[in-house]
């Protein structure tokens, strides 16, 4: 069972006007929450995080907030650029034993900005 | 700045062959991953490694078998590739910290 849900495969958007991006999880013991950007042919790249303790984190374009009673993350892109163009995924954490962590990844969001 | 080097950006193999993918981080991290990317699935954990000589299957880890001889490296193997390894496989390392940093990902390609 999904741990981690990207329920839009795809989003499309005026260059200029704001992205959201959306991920939802079900596991109460996940405390940290990232966003990784991907362009083709390259490996994903850290892009913002939160913590659980948190509901919102900001930097420069990109803006994360929490709902944790809703179990719901959101990743705003404002205003957006064609080179925002990329696969985003959403990663949730949870201490793993060992004094580490995993992080589990949901399936992703294409975004297209539209020039 | 953090570098993880995969050796193979592309890689074309036969259906039984063996496949090694390596993976090279130069920050003196504790943890390494081996994840695989797939149109519609994202990322899937294959396995990781706390410490050399240490291993941990993932959530997808039937088919392959990694080695982690010394701390920087961690090798995946593929013992007999099949159609259905065919895949973008990404590695990665951390500290004790959540961030995971990348590789620039191996396209393998068996036929």
């Amino acid at each position: 069972d999904q741990q981690v849900k990207q329920n839009s495969p795809s989003l499309s958007v005026q260059e200029g006007r704001i992205s959201i991006l959306n991920c939802d999880y079900t596991n109460s013991m996940f405390d940290y929450f990232l966003w990784y950007k991907k362009y083709p042919a390259e490996g994903p790249t850290f892009l913002i995080s939160i913590s659980s303790i948190k509901d919102k984190n900001e930097d420069g374009r990109f803006t994360v907030f929490l709902n944790k009673s809703a179990k719901h993350l959101s990743l705003h892109i404002v205003p957006s650029q064609p080179g925002d163009s990329a696969v985003y995924f959403c990663a949730a954490s949870a201490y793993s034993g060992a004094g580490s962590y995993q992080l589990t990844f949901g399936k992703g969001t294409k975004l297209s900005v539209i020039p | 700045d953090v570098k993880v080097t995969q050796s193979s950006r592309y890689l074309v193999k036969r259906t039984g062959e063996k496949v090694f993918l390596e993976c090279v981080q130069d920050m003196d991290h504790e943890n390494m991953f081996w994840y695989r990317q797939d149109p519609g699935l994202g990322l899937r954990l294959i396995y990781f490694s706390y410490d050399v000589k240490m291993k941990e299957k993932g959530d997808i880890p039937e088919g392959y078998s990694v080695s982690r001889e010394k701390k920087e490296r961690f090798s995946l193997i593929l013992e007999s590739a099949s159609t259905n390894q065919t895949s973008m496989y990404l590695c990665a390392s951390s500290l004790l910290t959540r961030e995971l940093f990348f590789g620039e990902g191996s396209r393998l390609t068996v036929l």
